[in-house]
């Protein structure tokens, strides 16, 4: 099947700074999604990026479907950004049924 | 109004034990799914199922059974409980996609399974 990495596995940064994490995936994907994990658990979805950028707010996504890696940027971090970042990429695995596989994260925690 | 709603939030239960979470939506979507959050945070696709199909992730045990009433509903079956199956599982419901793929998933709030 397909895998999905994801770096830097943990990140720390100082409120108000700028990052970049990746997502590498190993095979044409048909889609791409970025989900936050919160402190408290709850997986919320940032965007569905199948190739282009994409912006909402402070984040913005790029994927680049042929040389298969994607990139989530958070811009003047928050204490709020905090959390786990997943990317998970969406293949199609036969017999007409598509399969989403997650990377395993990464763990950003802004400081003030 | 919650989009996606599980419950219950919590559940601790014995080994052996045979325990239900329910799962709904109101977006309405036409597929939903469960996946289990392992204690690395790692996450897997349990199922996915619609009202043409269930799709079983093979590595998922027997005793884990999926049960959808109606198109909004998917409650997730487990039997006798091993301590293993202590995790996190999630709902998460989507459209279908264009040409059959995956449409943009978005997720229950989580049930932690907690198994002595």
């Amino acid at each position: 099947g397909i895998q999905v990495e994801q770096s830097p596995p943990d990140l720390i940064l100082q409120e108000g700074a700028n990052s970049t994490l990746r997502c590498n995936f190993s095979d044409s994907v048909n889609n791409l999604q970025w989900f936050h994990q919160n402190p408290w658990g709850q997986l919320i979805n940032l965007f569905y990026i199948p190739s282009g950028t994409k912006q909402n707010g402070r984040l913005s996504a790029t994927t680049v479907a042929t040389e298969r890696y994607s990139l989530l940027y958070i811009s003047s971090s928050q204490t709020t950004d905090s959390g786990v970042y997943f990317c998970a990429a969406e293949s199609y695995s036969g017999a007409g049924s598509y399969q989403l596989t997650f990377g395993k994260g990464t763990k950003l925690s802004v400081i003030p | 109004d919650t989009a996606v709603s599980q419950t219950p939030k919590y559940l601790v239960t014995q080994m052996g034990n045979d325990k239900s979470i329910k799962c709904e939506q109101n977006l309405g979507h036409d597929t939903m799914y469960w996946y289990k959050q392992d204690s690395k945070k790692f996450l897997k696709i349990m199922f996915s199922y619609n009202n043409k199909e269930l799709i079983i992730n093979e590595t998922v045990p027997n005793r884990f059974s999926p049960k959808s009433p109606d198109k909004a509903h998917l409650n997730l079956h487990i039997n006798s409980l091993e301590l293993g199956d202590s995790a996190v599982y999630f709902c998460a419901s989507s459209q279908e996609g264009l040409a059959g793929g995956l449409n943009e998933q978005f997720f229950g709030p989580g049930t932690r399974l907690t198994v002595l």
